[in-house]
C-alpha cells in the first residue's frame, strides 16, 4: 500500500515563527505536492515538485517555500507564519501519468496565533 | 482557464438510497482525466474513481459510478445504496493531459447520510 506521512497532525505556532511541515512517501513517486485546504475553497496548490531539487509554484505560493533534497521527502516552509496561514495542509504524491491518482497524507491542521 | 465546478455545497440522502453529486469542468484540452475523492472528518483524501477523457464507458468501482457526459462537460458521481459511512466531503478533480500532473479541485460537496 502507498503510504504518505506528514510530520504532524496538529500544530500550533506563533505569528512570525518559522514553520516546517514534512512529508514522506514510500512509493518512489516522482511527483510531490503541497495543498492548502480552506472551507468553501477546496484544495489549492501551493507548490509541487517533479524531481529532486526541482520545484514549481502552484496557485498560491506567496509566503511559502519548499525543499526536496531526497526523492521521498518534500518539505513546506512558512518563513514567517501569519494568522492567515491557519489552515489544513495536505501533501500528496504520484507517478507522472494522466491516469494515476495522487496519494494523500493525513493532513496537518496548522493554527497560527 | 481550467475549472471544476461543484454547485452543491451540501446534500442529504437516506441510507440505502442512491445519490448523485454534480461536477462540471471546463478545459480546452482533448486529453484529460477526472477524479473523485472522499474526505471523511478525519481529514485524509481517499481516491474513489477515475475517468479518462477517451474512455467510452462510464467508470465504475463497487458502489461508485461516474456518469460521464463529455459533450456537456459533466462528470457526476453516483453512489448507490448509501451507507452511514459515506457521510463525508466529496471532491471532483481534473488533471489535464500532456504536460502537467497537477490536479484542479472543485470546492466540494458535503454529503450527509441519515438513517
Amino acid at each position: 500500500d502507498v503510504k504518505v506521512t506528514q510530520s504532524s497532525r496538529y500544530l500550533v505556532k506563533r505569528t512570525g515563527e518559522k514553520v516546517f511541515l514534512e512529508c514522506v512517501q514510500d512509493m518512489d513517486h516522482e511527483n510531490m505536492f503541497w495543498y492548502r485546504q480552506d472551507p468553501g475553497l477546496g484544495l489549492r496548490l501551493i507548490y509541487f515538485s517533479y524531481d529532486v531539487k526541482m520545484k514549481e509554484k502552484g496557485d498560491i505560493p506567496e509566503g511559502y517555500s519548499v525543499s526536496r533534497e531526497k526523492k521521498e521527502r518534500f518539505s513546506l516552509i512558512l518563513e514567517s507564519a501569519s494568522t492567515n496561514q491557519t489552515s489544513m495542509y495536505l501533501c500528496a504524491s504520484s507517478f507522472p501519468s494522466l491516469a494515476e491518482t495522487q496519494y494523500f497524507g493525513p493532513g496537518t491542521r496548522l493554527l497560527v496565533l | 482557464a481550467q475549472k471544476i465546478t461543484q454547485t452543491q455545497p451540501g446534500m442529504f440522502v437516506q441510507e440505502k438510497e442512491a445519490v448523485t453529486l454534480d461536477c462540471t469542468y471546463d478545459t480546452s484540452d482533448q486529453s484529460y482525466g477526472l477524479f473523485w475523492y472522499k474526505q471523511p472528518s478525519s481529514g485524509e483524501m481517499i481516491f474513489l474513481i477515475y475517468q479518462g477523457s477517451y474512455d467510452e464507458q462510464n467508470a465504475t468501482e463497487g458502489r461508485y459510478s461516474l456518469n460521464f457526459q463529455k459533450a456537456r462537460k459533466s462528470a457526476n458521481l453516483v453512489i448507490s445504496a448509501s451507507q452511514l459511512g459515506d457521510s463525508a466531503m466529496y471532491f471532483c478533480a481534473m488533471r489535464e493531459g500532456l504536460g502537467t500532473d497537477k490536479l484542479i479541485f472543485g470546492t466540494g460537496t458535503r454529503l450527509q447520510v441519515f438513517p
